[in-house]
């Protein structure tokens, strides 16, 4: 089992739909959780980043950590062609084992 | 946020030759920085960390005479992938870790070098 699960999708979905993206992991010493956009031939940029259990809110983007799950989520709002991406989940400890670990990503296609 | 730059964002080479990748922080020192591979649909996957002043640490099964990698300022960190091969094509991004831009509690990643290898 991998310590990070993510579903590779493609998720396609309407403009304007809510959209759910998750993952789930194994290791239970990680406390940051992370989500990442990444376009197409791009680097990775930081979307949302999560300390322990949680909900954040950003905008059209809310980030969900349920610790006890082992499951995190991130839900998009009134989505848009723009936010058609790969998104990546990426979490990790704290001291000497802050490297985060990445999902696999999901590629997000919204649709006009 | 932090600014991390890479260049050359695409190079095509031949096999057998070497290529040189710069990652340049722009706005705050980075004593370490990440470089990640990412193959097509699959996630980054941490190669090496660079330090500056010091030999670079790679992760279990990175060749570290194939893929040099030098810190040669605190502004400054190359990869240079050599005798390439096929194989050797990927995307290949550099990161400052957390807690060195700005203080953040998050990495800040480059914008990606395509290589491919013909």
């Amino acid at each position: 089992q991998k310590e990070v699960e993510q579903d590779p999708g493609p998720l396609s979905v309407p403009e304007g739909a809510i959209v759910s993206l998750n993952c789930t992991y194994s290791n239970s010493a990680f406390q940051y959780f992370m989500w990442y956009r990444q376009y197409s031939r791009k680097g990775p940029e930081l979307l949302m980043y999560t300390y322990s259990s949680g909900n954040k809110e950003d905008g059209r983007f809310t980030a969900q950590v349920d610790k006890s799950s082992k499951y995190i989520s991130l839900f998009i709002r009134d989505s848009q062609p723009s936010d058609s991406a790969t998104y990546l989940c990426a979490m990790s400890g704290t001291g000497g084992s802050y490297i985060p670990t990445f999902g696999r990503g999901t590629s997000l296609i919204v649709h006009p | 946020g932090a600014v991390v730059s890479q260049h050359p964002s695409w190079v095509i080479c031949k096999s057998g030759t070497s290529v040189k990748i710069e990652c340049r922080s722009l706005d705050f020192q980075a004593t370490t920085m990440f470089w990640y591979r990412q193959f097509p649909k699959q996630s980054l996957m941490l190669m090496a960390t660079s330090n500056e002043g010091s030999k670079a640490t790679y992760e279990q099964g990175v060749e570290k005479d194939k893929f040099l990698i030098n810190h040669a300022s605190l502004t400054l960190s190359t990869l240079t992938v050599t005798s390439a091969h096929p194989e050797d094509s990927s995307f290949y991004i550099c990161s400052a870790p957390p807690g060195l831009a700005g203080g953040s509690d998050t990495q800040y990643f480059g914008p990606g070098t395509r290589l491919t290898v013909l």
